[in-house]
C-alpha cells in the first residue's frame, strides 16, 4: 500500500486566515481525495482531486471554499479558506491506483485543524 | 440521499470473545464494500474489502458477511485484543471510486 503523508499534523488558527494542507505521496497514484472529520463523527468526502484539471466537489462544498491543487501524481494540497470555528476538524487526504487492480483507498493520518 | 448507517454506536467486549460490528445500507447500486478501523489520533486503516458477488470474506481474525438481499453488512472479529479498540467504519462504493462512509461503531475491548 501506498504511504501517504500529510502536513501539518495539527494546527491552531485564526478566524479569517487561511491554511494549506499539503499531501504527499511515496508512490504515482490515479486517484485523491480530500476528506473532513468532525469531531466524533465520519468521514465526508470534500472532493476529488484531479490530475491536471479543477477537482470535482461534492454537494455542499465550493471551490472558493476549499480550493485544491494536483500538480503531479504524488501531491496534493487542500486550502482552507476565511476559517470560522465551524471549520474545525480532522482533514484526511486518501489516495487510490487504479491501475494496481484494487480499489482500495488508504488514509494519510490527518490535519487536526482547531479555529479559534 | 442513500447512506450507510450502523446499528450499534458503542460496542464493549471482553477480552477474548468474539466481536460482531453490524451495517446497513440503502444503495443497492452498491457494488463494493470496505471496512476501516481508525485509532485515537490516526486516520482510517483498510481491514477487509468485499465485492458483491461474494458474501462473505475472511481475513486475519475478521470475517465480513455481506447479506444483499437485507442490505446488510457485518464485521466479525475473533479473539478480540485490547489493540482491537478503535472506532470501526464500513463504506460504500458505488462505481465511481467515491466512498459513502457509515457513522461508525466504538469497539472497547477490556482486559
Amino acid at each position: 500500500s501506498a504511504v501517504i503523508s500529510q502536513k501539518p499534523s495539527r494546527d491552531i488558527c485564526q478566524r479569517g486566515t487561511s491554511l494549506t494542507i499539503q499531501c504527499q505521496v511515496d508512490s504515482q497514484v490515479t486517484m485523491m481525495f480530500w476528506y473532513r472529520q468532525q469531531p466524533g463523527q465520519s468521514l465526508t468526502l470534500i472532493a476529488t482531486a484531479n490530475q491536471g484539471s479543477e477537482a470535482t466537489y461534492e454537494s455542499g462544498f465550493v471551490i472558493d471554499k476549499f480550493p485544491i491543487s494536483r500538480p503531479n501524481l504524488t501531491f496534493s494540497t487542500l486550502t482552507v479558506s476565511n476559517m470560522s470555528p465551524e471549520d474545525s476538524s480532522i482533514y484526511l487526504c486518501s489516495v487510490e491506483d487504479l491501475t494496481s487492480g484494487e480499489n482500495i483507498q488508504y488514509f494519510g493520518a490527518g490535519t487536526r485543524l482547531s479555529v479559534l | 440521499g442513500e447512506s450507510v448507517g450502523l446499528h450499534l454506536p458503542t460496542l464493549s467486549v471482553q477480552e477474548g470473545d468474539n466481536s460482531i460490528i453490524n451495517c446497513a445500507y440503502s444503495n443497492s447500486a452498491s457494488d463494493y464494500f470496505i471496512w476501516y478501523k481508525q485509532e485515537s489520533g490516526k486516520g482510517p486503516q483498510f481491514i477487509i474489502d468485499i465485492r458483491s458477488n461474494m458474501d462473505k470474506r475472511q481475513g486475519q481474525r475478521v470475517t465480513v458477511l455481506l447479506n444483499k438481499t437485507v442490505k446488510h453488512l457485518s464485521l466479525q472479529i475473533a479473539a478480540t485484543q485490547p489493540g482491537d479498540s478503535a472506532v470501526y467504519f464500513c463504506a460504500e462504493n458505488s462505481g465511481y471510486s467515491t466512498l459513502t462512509f457509515g457513522k461508525g461503531t466504538m469497539l472497547l475491548v477490556s482486559p
